[in-house]
């Protein structure tokens, strides 16, 4: 069975400045997708980017970006230029691309924005 | 389209009634997901559908609940009887293939 594991459960980090949230995994599989999902006090889970195993390119949207290293089984995400609106839980996911293919969430870690 | 759609956004309830919690998920999207987040627990899969089909319900708690999926438009999640510990957010999901999950916002159950 996959495992997604986040072992920071709170960050906090200065409005303008740069966050990182970590999240390693667990799987045997070659082929699947990652993602990191936000989920603010409204409670509405929303996609924030997404990772696929065989490209080497770490995906970037806007401010976030990822560090992808698939040897080391890790995937953690890069805020730059932090916005009080960043604040919010942050669920690390995974998913293989095959049959059987559930999404495998991580226990979130809470990030906290100081003005 | 406009994305997943839950009811109802709230639910409380008294133990021991039925509760049915219903999803539509984004049209043309063939996999459909039940989860339940608590503070304990996290975000849980329940079970998932592929085409209208029940794929995998290993992580459906007991036999209270169960869940439907009759046409490629709508999902239901039933708890039968309810108990207090059911209490949670309950999410819907759907997904174009093996690609990111578009959630519903949620019915938070309350179960007094």
């Amino acid at each position: 069975a996959q495992t997604v594991t986040q072992s920071q459960p709170e960050m906090s980090v200065q409005e303008a400045e740069t966050v990182t949230l970590s999240c390693t995994y667990d799987t045997s599989e070659s082929d699947y997708y990652l993602f990191w999902y936000k989920q603010p006090p409204s409670r509405q889970m929303i996609l924030v980017i997404r990772q696929e195993a065989y490209k080497q390119q770490n995906a970037t949207e806007n401010r976030f970006s990822v560090n992808f290293q698939k040897a080391a089984k890790s995937f953690s995400l890069k805020i730059s230029d932090s916005q009080l609106g960043d604040a919010a839980m942050y669920f690390c996911a995974y998913r293989r691309n095959n049959a059987g293919n559930m999404l495998t969430f991580g226990g979130g870690t809470r990030l906290m924005v100081k003005p | 389209d406009a994305g997943v759609i839950q009811s109802p956004r709230h639910e409380v309830t008294e133990m021991g009634q039925e509760v049915t919690l219903r999803c539509k998920p984004i049209s043309g999207h063939d996999y459909l997901f039940w989860y339940r987040q608590t503070m304990m627990r996290g975000l849980e899969l329940l079970i998932y559908f592929n085409n209208n089909v029940p794929i995998d319900d290993s992580g459906m708690p007991e036999d209270r609940f169960s869940a439907k999926m009759p046409n490629a438009s709508f999902s239901t999640l039933k708890i039968q009887p309810s108990e207090p510990r059911d209490s949670a957010v309950y999410f819907c999901a759907s997904s174009a293939g093996y690609l990111e999950a578009f959630f519903g916002q949620g019915t938070r159950l309350t179960v007094v």
